[in-house]
């Protein structure tokens, strides 16, 4: 059981724009920032998004991130087949001490 | 920005293990790490952290009392010591470099050891 909550899967079209959600409390994500992990089968976690809405340089501004009170979430358009993944969010946590991660989100671009 | 993990195998229930990150291309001793494993088929789970200072470190209660992470500044590498492994320690063992402090979160992953625990 992941202290963030994460929607198992999402899926749409190539082209079309999704979002993935991140849930959690005020001990975590309402008071410290969020990133976002892109894992492409069989390798590492990427940073996509850092305190809570920051690209990498490399990452393309088709890939965003909003907080807003306990939640986060990441939004992709324009999406290519490429981006089939699984996608995580992760946080500190004040209350446990410790970095904590959504379960993830496998996304199927159909 | 380089990180290569290496010290991963196989070893039996209640061995130790010691994984090694080697750094490269940047100021070590200034971005504080963090290990993350991933068991098979499994998300991401965090592992330990410690400062760039080493003074600080953190723990999943997971691996509490029997995980020990550490570092040589001095030889720009990260460590974590292993004992009383379990079966379900078995996993890719990811070394990360964090933006500065913990929690920043970590913008450099390793490529990962896999440490696999059985009989």
């Amino acid at each position: 059981q992941s202290v963030l909550t994460q929607p198992p899967s999402v899926s749409a079209a190539p082209g079309q724009k999704v979002t993935i959600s991140c849930s959690g409390s005020s001990s975590n994500i309402g008071n410290n920032y969020v990133s976002w992990y892109q894992q492409l089968p069989g390798t590492a976690p990427k940073l996509l998004i850092y305190e809570n809405n920051k690209r990498p340089s490399g990452i393309p501004d088709r890939f965003s991130g909003s907080r807003s009170g306990t939640s986060a979430t990441l939004g992709i358009t324009g999406l290519q087949t490429g981006d089939e993944a699984n996608y995580y969010c992760g946080t500190w946590d004040s209350s446990l001490s410790a970095v904590v991660f959504g379960g993830g989100t496998t996304l199927t671009v159909l | 920005v380089q990180l290569l993990e290496s010290g991963g195998g196989l070893v039996q229930p209640g061995g130790s293990l010691r994984l090694s990150c080697a750094a490269s291309g940047f100021t070590f001793s200034s971005y504080a790490m963090t290990w993350v494993r991933q068991a098979p088929g499994k998300g991401l789970e965090w592992v330990s952290s410690i400062t760039g200072s080493g003074g600080s470190t953190y723990y999943a209660d997971s691996v509490k009392g029997r995980f020990t992470i550490s570092r040589d500044n001095s030889k720009n590498t990260l460590y974590l010591q292993m004992s009383s492994l379990r079966g379900e320690d078995t996993a890719a063992y990811y070394c990360a470099k964090t933006r500065g402090y913990v929690v920043h979160g970590m913008d450099v992953w390793g490529q990962g050891t896999t440490v696999t625990v059985s009989s």
